[in-house]
């Protein structure tokens, strides 16, 4: 599987759209991107994934460039309790079955 | 539809102790997953289980064995705790190899 990435910590403005990168130069072809985060102390929560087209649901938004070489996930109004250490893994369609979790990235959403 | 559901939340145990943790999901889903998180750490795959009856290594899977007996649960068994097994444990379950992953709420285990 690709290795990933991330900006160690971040903030972000109550209300704001938060925007998390995440850099995978050498995704290959039939690698998708997920995205995971975890509040403190829970289990790791399922945000969104995509293999090459935006994607987007009730949580977030997924961009991924047009070479797929990086990726943003976009909390669109982030609010308190989006604060968290958020994951972004590369995984491979046919791969095993683990999900490579790095250290993330600590997302705080300021009031 | 409680999810995935881990017993028990809390433990201590001494060295040398033996015990089983217990994951349960109620969405009947194939694929199940054993994780341990160190401090500052991200996840590190311990066990899985790709149905009933099978169980696969993962990463760490020294010093712990599984069983898969059921379809909705996931065991994982410490024959002989270690100090170094201090860790919180997440069980996942995913409904396809390539879906997402479902966790538990995590088991926080002490061995002194």
């Amino acid at each position: 599987d690709a290795k990933t990435t991330q900006p160690t910590s971040m903030d972000c403005a109550e209300g704001r759209a938060a925007n998390l990168p995440c850099n995978h130069s050498t995704i290959s072809g039939n690698e998708y991107v997920y995205w995971y985060r975890q509040i403190h102390s829970q289990g790791p929560q399922y945000i969104i994934h995509g293999l090459k087209n935006n994607e987007t649901n009730e949580m977030a938004s997924l961009i991924i460039t047009e070479d797929r070489k990086s990726s943003t996930l976009i909390l669109p109004h982030a609010t308190l309790r989006d604060t968290a250490v958020y994951y972004c893994i590369v995984r491979a369609a046919g791969g095993n079955e683990k999900l490579t979790f790095g250290t993330g990235t600590r997302l705080t959403i300021i009031p | 539809n409680a999810g995935v559901t881990q017993t028990p939340k809390f433990r201590v145990l001494k060295t040398g102790q033996s015990m089983t943790l217990l994951c349960a999901q109620d969405m009947n889903h194939e694929y199940m997953y054993w994780y341990r998180q160190d401090p500052g750490m991200g996840l590190r795959l311990i066990h899985y289980s790709v149905g009933e009856g099978t169980t696969a290594k993962g990463e760490v899977p020294d010093g712990y064995n599984v069983s898969r007996l059921k379809k909705q649960n996931f065991l994982l068994g410490l024959e002989s705790a270690a100090p170094s097994q201090t860790s919180v444990y997440f069980c996942a379950s995913s409904p396809t190899r390539r879906g997402e992953q479902y966790f538990g709420p995590g088991t926080r285990l002490t061995v002194t």
